[in-house]
């Protein structure tokens, strides 16, 4: 199993639909958790962290964690064209300073 | 600096030659990150400073991968021997290094061996 999974894509959804993100991680001393936005070349982007259960927003993003659960998930409301990118989703256990990756959800937002 | 600098931002070698990767992290950052990602992956990790001293290379590959940060800013990555399967973007990120900070990347050297 690998540590953190998600969907790879890609989650095409229409201009203004909320495009829903999800992550799963197998470690439960996981603490901080990360989502990061990569355009096609680029580097990641942080877009958001959470580290407490519940829900966390900025603009447009929500960033939702349930580690009772062991999942965080990331809405993107009135998506917009721009928003297309992959999402990747990171986490860092405590005890460690390491960031773990998963491999990211393709999004298509279709004008 | 203002953000995370990486150089060269391309670089295309010869199987079995030498490679240097430098980092440039944000000033004031002292934890001090490698990655590498591959087409369509997730960046998938390699080492981690703090300050100075390599805090963990679980990620290392073999022991054709080094990297040094001897005054604990500027890093360098070197692999030896390089293999076609070394052929990815390094990516190198830097945080404040303190609790669960968030990680901050540069653009990445797109490493190509022919």
């Amino acid at each position: 199993q690998k540590e953190v999974e998600q969907n790879s894509g890609p989650l095409s959804v229409p201009e203004g639909a909320i495009a829903s993100l999800n992550c799963t991680y197998s470690d439960r001393g996981s603490q901080s958790f990360f989502w990061y936005r990569q355009y096609s070349g680029k580097s990641p982007e942080l877009i958001m962290f959470i580290y407490s259960n519940g829900d966390k927003e900025d603009g447009r993003f929500t960033a939702q964690l349930n580690k009772a659960s062991q999942y965080v998930s990331l809405l993107i409301r009135d998506s917009q064209p721009s928003d297309s990118a992959t999402y990747l989703c990171a986490v860092k256990t405590s005890g460690t300073y390491k960031y773990i990756f998963g491999t990211g959800t393709r999004l298509k937002v279709l004008a | 600096g203002a953000g995370v600098s990486q150089t060269p931002s391309n670089k295309v070698t010869e199987k079995g030659k030498y490679v240097e990767l430098r980092c440039d992290p944000i000033s004031g950052h002292t934890a001090l990150y490698w990655y590498r990602q591959s087409l369509g992956q997730g960046p998938e990790f390699l080492i981690y400073f703090q300050g100075t001293g390599a805090a963990d290379d679980s990620g290392l590959p073999n022991d054709r991968f080094f990297a040094v940060r001897p005054e604990g800013s500027v890093s360098t990555l070197k692999i030896q021997r390089t293999e076609r399967g070394d052929s990815a973007v390094y990516l190198c990120a830097s945080s404040t290094g303190y609790g669960s900070t968030e990680a901050f990347f540069g653009q990445g050297t797109r490493l190509t061996v022919v």
